[in-house]
């Protein structure tokens, strides 16, 4: 199972909208409505931020939503703060009990 | 206050073993399936293994099939990985997570514990 392909970093100034995108294949990001996505800072544990494309854990802002369209799913942080740099991970469910991560996305609040 | 906590990293020749351990708190551990998630120094998450809550169903990715063994004590809310014939591409940092047992995601995560495969 190959990696889903994310860009490598992103950036934004404070207050903007950014988006990151995660491309898979039919058999995973197309094929179900699992995709997640986990918010880490350096050296810290990932955080869940997105499950099932779009919803929302609690406690999670409304500023992160995500989306999918055909085999590729988006995170997009609205009104971008300081504290949202960090590296983003995308995951989905691939069928038969496994599940594949993107590369991660760095993003910068210039 | 739900915890998750890794132990038992540390630095192992190429072809050794090691067990890690993964200690749960503040939740009723045997009703959740469990999940190991590994990170390459510098490089992306990677899904490892995942048990159901009775040990009932147990999956690994391709790379570690046959060398790493998934485990669960569900009186002790400890969850293992059993390492064998480690290479140095297994050198990473380890999380265990947990999964209900009826959805696709991983919440939340312990803070890792790293394993250095070197001569």
């Amino acid at each position: 199972q190959s990696a889903l392909t994310q860009p490598r970093s992103v950036s934004g100034s404070p207050g903007q909208s950014v988006t990151v995108s995660c491309t898979g294949t039919s058999s995973d990001v197309g094929g179900y409505n699992y995709v997640s996505w986990y918010q880490q800072h350096p050296g810290k544990a990932p955080k869940l931020m997105i499950y099932d494309v779009s919803k929302r854990p609690s406690g999670v802002p409304d500023r992160f939503s995500g989306s999918k369209s055909g085999n590729t799913a988006s995170l997009t942080i609205s009104g971008l703060q300081a504290e949202d740099e960090a590296d983003y991970y995308c995951c989905s469910y691939a069928g038969s009990n496994i599940w594949v991560f993107g590369g991660g996305t760095k993003l910068t609040a210039l | 206050e739900v915890q998750l906590v890794e132990s038992g990293g540390g630095l192992v020749k190429p072809g050794g073993s090691l067990r890690l351990s993964c200690a749960a708190s503040g939740f009723t551990f045997s009703t959740y399936s469990m999940t190991w998630v590994r990170q390459a120094p510098g490089k992306g998450l990677e899904w490892v293994s995942s048990i159901s809550s009775d040990s009932t169903y147990i999956y690994y990715a391709h790379s570690v099939k046959g060398r790493f063994t998934v485990s669960r004590d569900n009186a002790k809310n400890s969850l293992y990985l059993q390492m064998n014939s480690l290479r140095a591409e297994d050198t990473a940092v380890y999380y265990c997570a947990r999964k209900y047992i009826s959805n696709y995601w991983f919440d939340p995560w312990g803070q890792g514990t790293l394993v250095t495969v070197s001569s």
